[in-house]
């Protein structure tokens, strides 16, 4: 079975400073695992996807994940938080040549000037 | 521009009164999903579909109903809503039914049953 476990649901960070929302998953095969980012009132959009390449996997607008088999996380980290960063994070886990797609709760950054 | 889009954006009606959401892709995707958004519990996946007249129950499918005629088109059903089905709605596509590849988005659709 999938499962999708993000560890806070609410997180504030000053602008300029790191970020880190943190989500550990469950899986029974090998995964593919998405971060995604959804602001007020939009969809859904792709910040960064592992698909059993490098485990470091870079996204857009300064995002990053780690992939960490050992310890089933794929915690997602900026090194500086910007004003437009603010808005609820998804991780998302799946399996290769199966159909469903797992959510976890999301994660609602807040940033402070 | 590639995009997937939902209509209507809003919706406020009445228990029981049957009503479609539409959601159209421009990408020539393969797999098509419904998704529901509540607080505190992330996007929970109705239906989805693996390519044209190929529909499968996700984890929330009661009370729900899909088709797909066109690979375009993946319009999602409420046949008697209820007020437990207020929530917002998001379609979403993908390239292939294989898990690796991510989900393009609709800005979501929120119904409210009265």
């Amino acid at each position: 079975a999938q499962s999708v476990t993000q560890l806070d649901s609410h997180v504030s960070v000053s602008e300029g400073t790191p970020v880190l929302l943190r989500c550990n998953y469950s899986s029974s095969y090998s995964p593919s695992l998405f971060w995604y980012v959804q602001h007020p009132n939009k969809g859904l959009q792709l910040l960064l996807k592992y698909t059993s390449a490098a485990t470091l996997v870079k996204g857009i607008n300064g995002f990053e994940a780690e992939f960490k088999k050992s310890e089933t996380s794929f915690h997602l980290t900026k090194p500086s938080a910007h004003m437009s960063d603010a808005a609820e994070y998804f991780c998302v886990v799946s399996v290769r040549n199966f159909n469903k797609f797992y959510f976890g709760s999301g994660t609602k950054l807040n940033v402070k000037p | 521009e590639a995009q997937v889009t939902q209509n209507p954006r809003y919706l406020i009606t009445v228990t029981g009164k049957k009503l479609t959401v539409t959601c159209s892709q421009n990408m020539n995707h393969e797999y098509m999903s419904w998704y529901r958004q509540d607080p505190g519990l992330g996007l929970r996946q109705i239906y989805y579909s693996m390519n044209v007249e190929v529909t499968d129950k996700g984890d929330v499918p009661e009370g729900y109903k899909v088709s797909r005629k066109e690979k375009r088109n993946f319009p999602l059903i409420l046949e008697s809503p209820s007020p437990n089905q207020t929530s917002l709605y998001f379609c979403a596509s993908s390239l292939s039914r294989r898990g690796e590849q991510p989900q393009h988005f609709g800005d979501g659709t929120r119904l409210s049953i009265l």
